[in-house]
């Protein structure tokens, strides 16, 4: 069955050191999307791609980075881990035209 | 950007209610999803409902549109319906791209 993994699940770093979060997904889908979500709200968009080497910010997007070297995976990157970044990271893909977004089982970040 | 509220922000419930969770957008939207959030954190997709009525067992949802607002209904509620719903917008602008709303937490108390 097609699916949408992260990795790792759980993360513990310290202050200013770079962090990679990993997002593969077996859809084939075109859009990828990181999300992250605080306590108690919605979920907010940091970055996004809708292809191959495209890659776009979102709403908080200072501090992210994101690439887009195949269709599966869209890794995000924290150049310089803050405790603002304590979090849980989200993403998801979505297939051109329907939009219909399928998310995985997400990332706690916690930066210390 | 688009505004999306969800009321209300908290529902608590005696097994077997029916309850009634409401999603206003201050914008057209090309799609809306509406999730549930389980104790584990993990987000389940419930509907995809840009426009119309769909039902998925004691679940339903209605999409008005052109007034801005959808409706998930759950009827004879169980306490595994626990959680934080979810809705999310897509902009007729912006493709692919969801604005979600704060949540609702529901409470089902056996």
């Amino acid at each position: 069955d097609a699916e949408i993994t992260q990795s790792p699940r759980h993360k513990i770093t310290e202050t200013g050191r770079q962090v990679t979060l990993a997002c593969h997904q077996t859809w084939n889908h075109n859009n990828m999307f990181w999300y992250r979500q605080d306590l108690g709200h919605g979920l907010r968009l940091i970055h996004y791609s809708y292809g191959v080497q495209d890659t776009n910010k979102g709403e908080v997007s200072d501090g992210y980075s994101v690439s887009r070297s195949n269709t599966e995976d869209l890794p995000l990157t924290l150049e310089s881990a803050a405790s603002s970044q304590t979090s849980v990271y989200f993403c998801a893909s979505s297939d051109r035209g329907p939009d219909e977004q399928y998310f995985g089982p997400g990332t706690r970040l916690t930066v210390t | 950007g688009i505004q999306v509220e969800q009321s209300p922000p908290d529902l608590i419930l005696q097994e077997g209610a029916n309850s009634t969770l409401r999603c206003n957008f201050s914008d057209s939207v090309n799609n809306l999803q509406w999730f549930h959030q389980n104790p584990w954190g993990q987000l389940i997709n419930l509907f995809y409902i840009p426009s119309g009525t769909k039902q998925n067992g004691r679940l339903s949802a209605t999409t008005v549109a052109t007034e801005r607002y959808s409706l998930l209904y759950i009827s004879s509620s169980q306490t595994t319906d626990s959680g934080v719903y979810f809705c999310a917008v897509v902009r007729n602008t912006n493709a692919g791209k969801s604005t979600f709303g704060d949540g609702t937490t529901l409470t089902v108390k056996p």
